[in-house]
Parts: C-alpha cells; sequence; structure tokens
C-alpha cells in the first residue's frame, strides 16, 4: 500500500480564495509526523507546514494550515486567500517513529494553477 | 542560517563520463538524504545516511551509482560511467536529530547525460 497519496494530480483556484489538497497517509506506527513542502518552477523544495501525530491543535503557518484528521487518516493542506505565488507543485510527506532511521515518504504532488 | 548547499548546480556532460556531485547539509543535522526527480518517476529517494552511515541504499539504481558521507559535513553522490538516462534534478536534503524533525532541501543539481 502507498503510504502517501494524494489524489488531485492538478487543480485550479481563484486569487484570494481558499484551496485544499488532498493528503492521505498509511501508518501503523503511532508516532510519526507530516509534512507539507512546496516546489515552484524554479524547482527548489520548500518546507511549509508540520503536524505531530500526538499534537491536539491542527498546525498552522501564516495562511498555511493542516486539517489533520487522524482517525481518517488524513492531512489535508489548506491555503487561505490564494496569491498568484501559490502556484507550484505541492507533496505531503509522512516520517514515522521518533528516530532519524526512518525515511521520508513523499506523495506524487498536486500541481496547484492560482488563476488571476 | 546557511541552508543545505548542493554543487553544481547544473552539469552537462557525455555518457560515459563521471559525474560527482556535491552536498554540504545544515550544520548539526545528522540526517542526510539524496533523491532524485524526474517528470516520469517523480521523486525517488536513492540512499541515506544516519550520523554518516549509510541506512538505506535501497533506492541506488544500480551498481553504477555510490555515495558516501565522509564527515557531517560533506556528501558526494557519483555516477560512473553516466549515461542519458540518469538526467535528473538530484536534490539532497538534511534533518535534525531528536524528534520527527522536517528535512530541508539543496536547490539541486540539475544534470544532463548527452
Amino acid at each position: 500500500a502507498q503510504k502517501i497519496t494524494q489524489t488531485q494530480p492538478g487543480m485550479f483556484v481563484q486569487e484570494k480564495e481558499a484551496v485544499t489538497l488532498d493528503c492521505t497517509y498509511d501508518t501503523s506506527d503511532p508516532s510519526y509526523g507530516l509534512f507539507w513542502y512546496k516546489q515552484p518552477s524554479s524547482g527548489e523544495m520548500i518546507f511549509l507546514i508540520y503536524q505531530g501525530s500526538y499534537d491536539q491543535q491542527n498546525a498552522t503557518e501564516g495562511r498555511y494550515s493542516l486539517n489533520f484528521q487522524k482517525a481518517r487518516k488524513s492531512a489535508n493542506l489548506v491555503i487561505s486567500a490564494s496569491q498568484l505565488g501559490d502556484s507550484a507543485m505541492y507533496f505531503c510527506a509522512m516520517r514515522e517513529g521518533t528516530d532519524n532511521f526512518n525515511k521520508f515518504y513523499f506523495g506524487s504532488g498536486t500541481k496547484l494553477n492560482v488563476k488571476p | 542560517d546557511a541552508g543545505v548547499i548542493q554543487s553544481p548546480r547544473h552539469e552537462v556532460t557525455e555518457m560515459g563520463q563521471e559525474v560527482t556531485l556535491r552536498c554540504k547539509p545544515i550544520s548539526g543535522h545528522n540526517s542526510l538524504f539524496w533523491y532524485r526527480q524526474t517528470m516520469m518517476r517523480g521523486l525517488e529517494l536513492l540512499i541515506y545516511f544516519n550520523n554518516n552511515v549509510p541506512i538505506d541504499d535501497s533506492g541506488m539504481p544500480e551498481d553504477r551509482f555510490s555515495a558516501k558521507m565522509p564527515n557531517a559535513s560533506f556528501s558526494t553522490l557519483k555516477i560512473q560511467p553516466s549515461e542519458p538516462r540518469d538526467s535528473a534534478v538530484y536534490f539532497c536534503a538534511s534533518s535534525f536529530g531528536t524528534g520527527v524533525q522536517p528535512q530541508h532541501f539543496g536547490d539541486g543539481t540539475r544534470l544532463s547525460i548527452l
């Protein structure tokens, strides 16, 4: 089974509107971390936001928030008030456990296009 | 703070040549990862190190690929001999020790094998 699933290959959103990018994950480890990365057309991978499995509240970083639904094993990224600069590929990732011997699993990404 | 530093940013070479990609992780980070990204295959983990020791190299495509981490501040990924199908963007990333920490990526090396 896929560890990280992103079912939306591409999405469009109107500038200034909010958009939700879906991510579901699969793990039996009670300790894990969930991450979102942004990759603009220039190619770099930018860390956006992190959610720990034991965190009681959803993570927020500026216009980014993570809608964490543990029972459903989903970690959707919400971008509020979309800007043209938000157009990019977005990757969801997970790391299991609490030590450094575990690798990161990445989804296949969602390409977001923000329309003016 | 300096991020993950990769060199070169771009490399164009002919097939059969040896290619060496370099990475300097963020100071204090003790995990280092090498990824390859292509349109066809997406982002693939090649190998990762913890405290300079290779933990999992199952993603290395074949024996032509090798990676080393001689110390905490330097790693190399070598392809010898290179082939056109090795053309990709190669990323290095590092993360900090305890707990579940994000990894931070370098800007990548865009490799073209002619």
